[in-house]
């Protein structure tokens, strides 16, 4: 079975352009989860979705982030425009609703130059 | 409000010895505890968890977890650490609503 898939895995843009990352959680899982890791911490929530709707979106930064996740499976998470600040690991995860246990994809790891 | 604590930034350990990764926590009522492992430029791979039931788990790669109520501790553990276990290890908890809480994470070095 195929696990949480990425893409890209590497991104390197310049500060003030626009930048996209697309996920496609295990199959059957309703719950997607989007997070952000900076070097050498933890990682931290960005977005929850159950199913279609967004659930948990209080860590999201408006002002320039947004996701969609239009048909309750595959889900974009874009950030418009990038600031240096903005580099660090986009990690995206899903789960069974309901479920105890989350999966995580490998990462897409962006630079902002 | 949840939260998880990691006390070490980093462990060092022989290959051979055993390992400890410390790990405390609090939350409302009964907690859902997990550990994770990260590679290098690798996302977070997940290793064991505590929901229920007996208080040693085990998991992947020979790893265990001791979950203690009274110390609100679950430290992960191995009894004899290879050099491919280095790796970041996160400690994270889940409350009843179904958000995650990670730990900031501790870097295990094992030498040869």
């Amino acid at each position: 079975e195929a696990g949480v898939v990425q893409s890209p895995r590497y991104k390197i843009i310049e500060k003030k352009q626009p930048v996209a990352f697309w996920c496609n959680p295990i199959s059957g899982h309703n719950t997607l989860y989007w997070y952000r890791q900076n070097l050498g911490q933890g990682p931290e929530l960005l977005i929850r979705y159950e199913n279609e709707e967004a659930v948990d979106d209080s860590q999201l930064p408006k002002d320039r982030f947004s996701a969609e996740r239009l048909k309750g499976v595959d889900s974009t998470l874009k950030i418009q425009p990038a600031e240096l600040g903005d580099s660090a690991v986009y990690l995206c995860a899903s789960s069974l609703q309901g479920g105890n246990t989350i999966y995580f994809g490998e990462g897409s790891w962006l630079t902002v130059v | 409000a949840q939260s998880v604590a990691q006390p070490e930034d980093q462990v060092n350990v022989a290959e051979g010895n055993p390992l400890t990764v410390k790990c405390t926590y609090s939350v409302s009522g009964n907690p859902y505890l997990f550990w994770y492992v990260q590679y290098p430029n690798r996302g977070l791979q997940f290793l064991l968890k505590y929901i229920t039931g007996d208080n040693l788990v085990k998991g992947s790669y020979g790893f265990e977890a001791e979950f203690n109520k009274s110390q609100t501790s679950f430290h992960l553990k191995k009894p004899s650490a290879l050099v491919s276990d280095s790796a970041l290890y996160f400690c994270a908890v889940r409350d009843i609503g179904g958000k995650f809480q990670f730990g900031a994470g501790t870097q295990v070095v094992v030498t040869p």
